[in-house]
């Protein structure tokens, strides 16, 4: 079935450090890619829809200058978390969206998550 | 506002009985759902779906039903297992979106030997 890869699975920096995270889709092309982040005992909460080709649409509150995203490839998108802090901490995971028909029960594949710890 | 609700924060069966998750929504809009099992930090995996036209959709040991009248689903797992401890999230999508999934806060299954 659809694989999508997310990487690093875990990362520890200092604070005012960068980080980036990719999400691929290995077996199919994404024209739509989402970013989600998760709080201890809490939801997944959407932070920003990303369309290969054009800027990405944020959700409410979510600061766009701080969370970069780039897709600029149908395999490809990024999360950049830019001059993280503490409470930047979270578990950050991207899905993929296939239009593809042999996927058509699950409109979105899960990456396994990235555990952000900013120190 | 949160449009999916899933009220039962956590919960406790026995092995082999049935596991019953509900899910609440608001969006007349939504017309498509999904069950998405989560294991502490790893991405959701997906279990089942169910478009709105119908109301029940049964894969192997799950079964989703729905009642669009009550705006409620649930999710059915028999015989549940210990390997089913986890949380699952209900998960719906608006006709006309681009796949944005509207997730509930989820159910903490704990399935005990």
């Amino acid at each position: 079935g659809a694989v999508v890869s997310q990487h690093p699975s875990w990362v520890i920096c200092k604070s005012g450090t960068s980080v980036k995270i990719e999400c691929r889709s290995l077996d199919f092309q994404a024209t739509t890619m989402f970013w989600y982040r998760q709080f201890p005992k809490q939801s997944l909460m959407l932070m920003a829809t990303s369309n290969e080709g054009s800027k990405a649409t944020y959700e409410q509150g979510v600061e766009k200058d701080k969370f970069l995203i780039n897709h600029a490839s149908l395999t490809l998108s990024t999360l950049t978390v830019t001059s993280a802090h503490p409470e930047d901490s979270s578990f950050y995971i991207c899905s993929a969206f296939s239009t593809d028909r042999s996927y058509s029960n699950q409109p979105q594949h899960f990456g396994d998550g990235t555990r952000l710890s900013i120190l | 506002d949160q449009q999916v609700k899933q009220n039962s924060p956590s919960l406790s069966v026995q092995e082999g009985r049935i596991s019953i998750l509900n899910c609440d929504y608001t969006n007349s809009m939504f017309d498509y759902f999904l069950w998405y099992k989560k294991y502490p930090a790893e991405g959701p995996t997906f279990l089942i779906s169910i478009s709105s036209i119908k109301d029940k959709n049964e894969d192997g040991r799950f079964t989703v039903f729905l009642n669009k009248s009550a705006k409620h689903l649930s999710l059915h797992i028999v015989p549940s297992q210990p390997g089913d401890s986890a949380v699952y999230f209900c998960a719906a999508i608006r006709k006309g979106s681009q796949g944005n999934l509207i997730f509930g806060k989820g159910t903490k299954l704990s399935v005990k030997p």
